[in-house]
């Protein structure tokens, strides 16, 4: 059964910190895709990433970057020197190519950016 | 620019009158999705159209239809909305083609839905 855990309900940062927000999944086939999205105040859910099963190369898109690793079944997301524009509900979730568009997602993190 | 549009914004309805939200995309995708998200959850898919193909969850209620009469446009059906289906409902997008499935989804801005 496909399930993605994300453990942090709310994390609180001050501007420029740096901020790690956790994801991890449970999956039975062998492959799956894996996904961040970020959902702000106004309520649009915006793509971030897509990362397939078989590609576990780091990836670092300006003040973002995910570190996929395969052994521990965790796909985290870093932001680096947090703005408060960064503030939103960020969501991990899970595609296995067994059940074709199905995207089940974590149960979210709230990140509060404060100046 | 390309997007999803949800109509409307905002809607409010009487418990146990029928409502009907809409969708269209200029994005010419071929898969169309409808999510529930209540306050404070997760995003739960409730069905999605693969081209004309229909494909319900398994746990969707009955009081949920859909139609999507051409590739732009899908349609949110509530027949006899209760209380409990107040919430935000998410219109979502992507391009699936049989080498590259899985593709990322393009939401709208969601048409949040209160029950009177």
């Amino acid at each position: 059964a496909q399930k993605v855990t994300q453990a942090q309900t709310e994390i609180s940062v001050v501007e420029k910190e740096d901020v790690t927000l956790d994801c991890v999944y449970e999956t039975r086939d062998t492959t799956y895709y894996l996904f961040w999205y970020k959902q702000p105040p106004s309520g649009e859910l915006v793509f971030l990433i897509r990362r397939n099963s078989f590609d576990e190369q780091n990836e670092i898109s300006g003040r973002y970057s995910w570190n996929f690793q395969k052994s521990t079944s965790s796909f985290n997301f870093t932001i680096t020197a947090s703005q408060v524009v960064d503030s939103a509900v960020y969501f991990c979730a899970l595609s296995e190519a067994t059940y074709g568009n199905k995207l089940v997602f974590g149960a979210g993190t709230i990140l509060r950016v404060k100046s | 620019d390309a997007m999803v549009i949800q109509n409307p914004r905002y809607q409010v309805t009487q418990f146990g009158k029928p409502v009907t939200l809409s969708c269209s995309q200029t994005l010419n995708h071929n898969v169309m999705y409808w999510y529930q998200q209540k306050s404070s959850q997760a995003p739960k898919l409730l069905f999605h159209y693969y081209d004309k193909d229909f494909n319900n969850e398994a746990d969707t209620p009955d009081n949920f239809q859909s139609r999507r009469p051409n590739t732009s446009f899908c349609f949110l059906d509530i027949r006899s909305p209760g209380l409990g289906d107040a919430a935000m409902y998410l219109c979502a997008t992507s391009r699936d083609k049989g080498q590259q499935p899985n593709q990322p989804q393009h939401f709208g801005d969601g048409t949040r839905l209160s029950i009177l």
